[in-house]
């Protein structure tokens, strides 16, 4: 079935260290997304891409990093400039980058110790 | 600037009751609109959706509607049930945008 991975599902880490989440859509999707969720928050976008090598920053970038070398995949690193990592993260993808629903993975919750 | 917000951080219904939630925007630009239901510890799932040349949409259950001229859209959930109990997130896109901006989100609680 077609859909998007995200793993690992959890993830815990010690302050200081840099960490990678990934997320692997086989959709054929254009465009893809990072969220973080803060708990009883909404969504805030971190970084997205709309086509293989290419990416732009969302509202919280900082402190995050991305790339996209295939058109299937769209890692996320949590480095350790990102003050307060500790959160939930949501990989999305669309078709097309401008239209259309976002189809979401089912989320990494990442805890930094 | 943009802006997606929701008038009720949680709502709580009786079982067979029909629910209602609300979701204000700002951006007079938006042209596509998104309802997403997320359960606890899971990514949000697509529910329903409706561009701005239409005023109502129908699905299983749900109905969407939309006032352009209060930029309001509201999502209506028909004999709610257990299952239905998660945060509900509106989202919106403004034509030629990159991105969906979201509401904060409205956390539906059923009452036995």
């Amino acid at each position: 079935d077609g859909g998007i991975t995200q793993s690992p599902k959890y993830l815990f880490r010690k302050e200081g260290q840099n960490v990678t989440l990934s997320c692997e859509q086989n959709l054929n999707h254009d465009a893809m997304y990072w969220y973080r969720q803060d708990p009883g928050q909404g969504l805030r976008l971190i970084y997205y891409s709309q086509i293989v090598n290419d990416f732009q920053k969302g509202d919280i970038a900082e402190g995050y990093s991305v790339s996209r070398e295939k058109k299937e995949s769209f890692p996320l690193t949590v480095t350790s400039a990102q003050k307060n990592p500790t959160a939930f993260y949501l990989c999305a993808s669309r078709l097309k980058p401008n239209t259309g629903e976002l189809f979401f993975g089912e989320g990494s919750r990442l805890t930094v110790l | 600037g943009e802006s997606v917000g929701l008038h009720l951080p949680t709502l709580s219904v009786q079982e067979g009751d029909n629910s209602i939630i609300n979701c204000a925007y700002s951006n007079s630009a938006s042209d596509y609109f998104i309802w997403y239901k997320q359960e606890s510890g899971k990514g949000p799932q697509f529910i329903i959706d409706i561009r701005s040349n239409m005023d109502k949409r129908q699905g299983q259950r749900v109905t969407v509607l939309l006032n352009k001229t209060v930029k309001h859209l509201s999502l209506q959930i028909a004999a709610t049930q257990p299952g239905d109990s998660a945060v509900y997130f509106c989202a919106e896109n403004s034509q030629g945008a990159q991105k969906l901006v979201f509401g904060q989100g409205t956390r539906l609680t059923i009452n036995p």
